[in-house]
């Protein structure tokens, strides 16, 4: 099993959608969680920290599950704006242990 | 704060050439990552640093690379011989406090 697998997309919706990206992880000693955006030909940069349950930023909903080993971006009314490749980090035992998905491409229609 | 500063931004080389790609990190951040970037295989970890000092190298690829640390401000990722499956962007990234990467540009690699 890969250490963080992501569905690669791409997920084409029209604006005003809600989309929702998923991603497990199998590292169980993980215990900080990311996701990263990365628009086409530059560099990622941070989304949202996921540290507890889950969080809420505007239209961006984390969730986490510790049990399944999985976290979640949802995406609510999604902007032209949001199109971009969104990566997930869930951090391992150590502080450098940071591995990435191969990330989730949304591309989002007028 | 100028953030992560990368360079070459571009190098295109031929086989078996020297490639050395240069990164400052943020001043203050104690963790230094070197990332590949491809399309088959997304972004990969090379390398990372706390303070100077290398403390996993398990994703660098082969003895063909080596990376180096000699001081908080300046780290090198060194590729020779080069060869065309190292075609790649090359991102180096410093690590916060607060747990957030910081990216630079990265440095697109073309070997011919």
């Amino acid at each position: 099993r890969k250490e963080v697998e992501q569905d690669p997309g791409p997920f084409n919706v029209p604006e005003g959608a809600t989309v929702a990206f998923n991603c497990t992880y199998s590292n169980s000693a993980s215990q900080s969680f990311f996701w990263y955006r990365q628009d086409c030909r530059k560099e990622p940069k941070l989304l949202m920290s996921v540290y507890s349950s889950g969080n809420e930023d505007g239209r961006f909903t984390a969730q986490l599950n510790r049990a399944s080993q999985y976290i979640s971006l949802l995406i609510r009314d999604s902007k032209l704006s949001d199109s971009a490749t969104y990566l997930c980090v869930p951090q391992g035992g150590s502080q450098g242990n940071l591995i990435f998905g191969k990330g989730t491409k949304l591309s989002v229609k007028p | 704060d100028a953030g992560v500063i990368q360079s070459p931004r571009h190098e295109v080389t031929e086989m078996g050439q020297e490639v050395t790609l240069r990164c400052k990190p943020i001043s203050g951040h104690d963790y230094l990552f070197w990332y590949r970037q491809t399309m088959m295989r997304g972004l990969e970890l090379l390398i990372y640093f706390n303070n100077n000092v290398p403390i996993d190298d398990s994703g660098m690829p082969e003895d063909r690379f080596s990376a180096k640390m000699p001081n908080a401000s300046f780290s090198t990722l060194k590729i020779q011989p080069s060869e065309p499956r190292d075609s790649a962007v090359y991102f180096c990234a410093s690590l916060s406090l607060g747990g957030e990467l910081f990216f630079g540009e990265g440095s697109r690699l073309t070997v011919l």
